[in-house]
């Protein structure tokens, strides 16, 4: 059964930085992208990024370049979404998805909430 | 980057009646589109992809179709656990842009 568990709600202060994780399990991890999405909030899903977790061939979205770092650790099969300085507008959930070569995000995490608070 | 529009933004609706969402995409993306379903505090839920086509397990009330820049989804008969936020994304180029969803409630 193919699963993604991500790290517990995390709450912040702005200025502090923070990694969350996304553990997989139940596929070869090496052959699928890693995505993740943003969701401020009471607001929609925002596409931030892809992860290839064989060679760490990494993709941001314009508007998260710079302000996240995507990461992989291919023994443990597990992703990571890390922020070097939190600001409050970061207070969203985050979740972790599966993506086909050129298909679907077809299973996803549980989500991660993280608060910032200023 | 492709832009996805959606409408309606929102929508209500009795139980039994067809349902149809519509999504455009900003340029050609043939049919690299899917469908999710999001209900309050949980995950987002694959139901569609490659534009028309069923994810396992999911109902066959649910149903998808277009190609190139104008999509739609339908539920053929709405029933009560269908109340969620319905949101389109494209996979034919990174990034995969959403739409902005359509919140569907019961009348």
């Amino acid at each position: 059964e193919v699963q993604l568990v991500q790290s517990g709600a995390e709450a912040k202060q702005a200025g502090e930085s923070l990694k969350i994780s996304c553990e997989a399990s139940g596929y070869s991890f090496t052959t699928y992208w890693i995505a993740w999405v943003r969701q401020m909030p009471g607001k929609g899903l925002e596409w931030m990024g892809i992860i290839y977790p064989r060679d760490s061939d990494t993709r941001y979205s314009p508007s998260f370049q710079g302000q996240v770092t995507m990461s992989v650790d291919k023994s443990i099969n597990t992703a990571y979404l890390q922020w070097s300085s939190l600001k409050a507008s970061d207070t969203a959930m985050y979740y972790c998805a599966r993506r086909q070569q050129l298909g679907p995000s077809d299973y996803w995490g549980q989500g991660t909430l993280v608060t910032v608070s200023s | 980057d492709i832009q996805m529009t959606q409408s309606p933004s929102s929508l209500s609706a009795s139980v039994g009646d067809r349902v149809t969402i519509t999504c455009q995409a900003s340029q050609d993306i043939s049919n690299y589109l899917s469908w999710f379903q999001q209900k309050p505090g949980k995950a987002p839920k694959l139901l569609i992809y490659d534009a028309s086509t069923l994810e396992t397990g999911v109902p066959s009330r649910f149903s998808g179709s277009g190609s190139g820049t104008d999509f739609s989804f339908t539920i053929s008969s709405l029933q009560p656990e269908d109340i969620a936020t319905y949101y389109c994304q494209h996979y034919e180029s990174l990034p995969d842009t959403f739409g902005p969803g359509t919140k569907l409630d019961v009348k």
